[in-house]
């Protein structure tokens, strides 16, 4: 497609249930990022695919959170067992890897937990 | 590590007036320094960049911005504001010298625009 582009646009689910929210990366970007959006808190960072590189998890903020990429190209984010305070905007962007290069980003899942 | 400071949280302004959002960041070494806004229920968009070179950076919708090493500084500007630019502003720094992931992005400034 022309743009990133995200799924669920939102979801509402109760509290200890799973969630997966998706990620479909502009074609020929190689990179591929995953920030949480809360409310007055700016964009968080949670995971970076470059490639077949080792995905740089740092950012996750515990073991129910986990991601993956098939055939470099779409993602998945899974919250497991999710919180109230995993409410928050989903957002997915992509890039090509140079220095510089910019990041596009979708429109975001926006994620309530009951 | 680096970070990002914005410290307006709100701003308003009238139509036609002049604009500027403040950022400063903390970074070891010459950073990449980008500007980002965000409609409602819109993801983010690219208003202008800066890495290297003359300090005073052009960005689409008519925004520019300057690059101040002494001040650790990278304003927003806009000469003349109009209705459709009010959104929230990020701010964000990347680490020079590689691809620019792990964006540090500072906690955005709200726009208001009065008519």
């Amino acid at each position: 497609g022309a743009g990133v582009s995200q799924s669920p646009s939102n979801k509402v689910t109760e509290k200890g249930k799973d969630v997966e929210l998706r990620c479909d990366p502009i074609s020929g970007h190689t990179a591929l990022y995953w920030y949480r959006q809360s409310l007055g808190q700016g964009l968080e960072f949670l995971i970076y695919f470059q490639g077949n590189s080792a995905p740089d998890k740092s950012g996750l903020p515990s073991d129910r959170f986990s991601a993956e990429r098939t055939g470099g190209s779409v993602s998945t984010l899974t919250i497991q067992r999710t919180q109230q305070e995993d409410s928050a905007v989903y957002l997915c962007a992509s890039s090509l890897v140079r220095r510089g290069g910019e990041l596009f980003f979708g429109e975001g899942s926006r994620l309530t937990v009951l | 590590a680096q970070s990002v400071t914005q410290p307006d949280i709100h701003i308003t302004v009238s139509e036609g007036a002049s604009l500027e959002l403040r950022c400063n960041y903390s970074y070891g070494a010459t950073p990449y320094l980008f500007w980002y806004v965000q409609s409602p229920g819109q993801g983010l968009q690219l208003l202008l960049k800066y890495f290297s070179g003359d300090t005073l950076v052009q960005g689409i919708k008519g925004f520019e911005a300057e690059f101040k090493r002494s001040q650790s500084s990278f304003n927003l500007r806009k000469p003349s504001v109009h209705w459709s630019d009010a959104a929230e502003y990020f701010c964000a720094v990347g680490r020079s010298g590689g691809s620019n992931y792990k964006l540090t992005f500072g906690k955005g400034t709200l726009l208001t625009v009065n008519p």
